[in-house]
């Protein structure tokens, strides 16, 4: 079974701090990705990358970043984070591209 | 543009009735992929199903079956039998294979929130 691990469920952190979120996953996969969701706007892409050290942006990149130094950890940053990112994110990852995106089981942030 | 619909925000059922959840999508592509998800109260989306738009065959897994309409452009969902652990949000996907496919992108319907009650 894929496994697809983030580094906290929960998670409060203050305006203008720096957050890191984690994925982890352990199929060997090429493709990972970051969602946020909210309520009424359904999941929206922020990047995605697939291969180490390649990243390309999604739908929302605006106030994030991503690194991917590794196969199978794909962190989602956020440079100094604001309310409007109080949302959860959800981690994915895919063999390929067309194939079906395997989920991590999310990290709801608030940023107070 | 690409765009998923599901029409129906929230069903609520009782515990043994079959329930169909619809959805609606619009893409330029000849050739596309959809997808249903899962997402349960612990918050992780679980795949059900991927279906590409070269087979309209219908699919049964079990109490979920899947019906495949390209003329209507539809992708509906059907649960028999509902029980109480199906209670969850039902998210439907289209990922297109040119353009912004290549990323492997999904684009998701709004969800629809199925309660089934005891």
């Amino acid at each position: 079974d894929v496994k697809v691990t983030q580094s906290s469920r929960y998670l409060v952190k203050r305006t203008g701090e720096k957050v890191f979120l984690e994925c982890v996953q352990d199929m060997d996969h090429e493709n990972m990705f970051w969602y946020r969701q909210d309520p009424g706007l359904g999941l929206r892409l922020i990047y995605f990358s697939y291969d180490v050290k390649m990243k390309e942006k999604g739908d929302i990149p605006e106030g994030y970043s991503v690194s991917r130094e590794k196969k199978e950890r794909f962190s989602l940053i956020l440079e100094s984070a604001s309310t409007n990112q109080t949302s959860m994110y959800l981690c994915a990852s895919a063999e390929d591209r067309g194939g079906e995106q395997y989920f991590g089981p999310g990290t709801r942030l608030t940023v107070t | 543009a690409q765009k998923v619909t599901q029409a129906q925000t929230e069903i609520s059922v009782v515990e043994k009735e079959d329930v169909t959840l619809d959805c609606v999508y619009e893409t330029r592509d000849t050739t596309y992929y959809l997808f249903w998800y899962k997402q349960p109260p612990s918050g992780e989306l679980v795949f059900l199903i991927r279906r590409n738009s070269f087979d309209e065959q219908n699919e049964i897994s079990g109490r979920y079956s899947w019906n495949f309409q390209k003329s209507t452009s539809s992708f509906n969902f059907t649960i028999t039998a509902s029980q109480v652990v199906d209670s969850a949000v039902y998210f439907c996907a289209l990922r297109e294979f040119s353009g912004s496919g290549n990323t492997g992108k999904l684009i998701f319907g709004q969800g629809t929130t199925l309660q089934v009650k005891p």
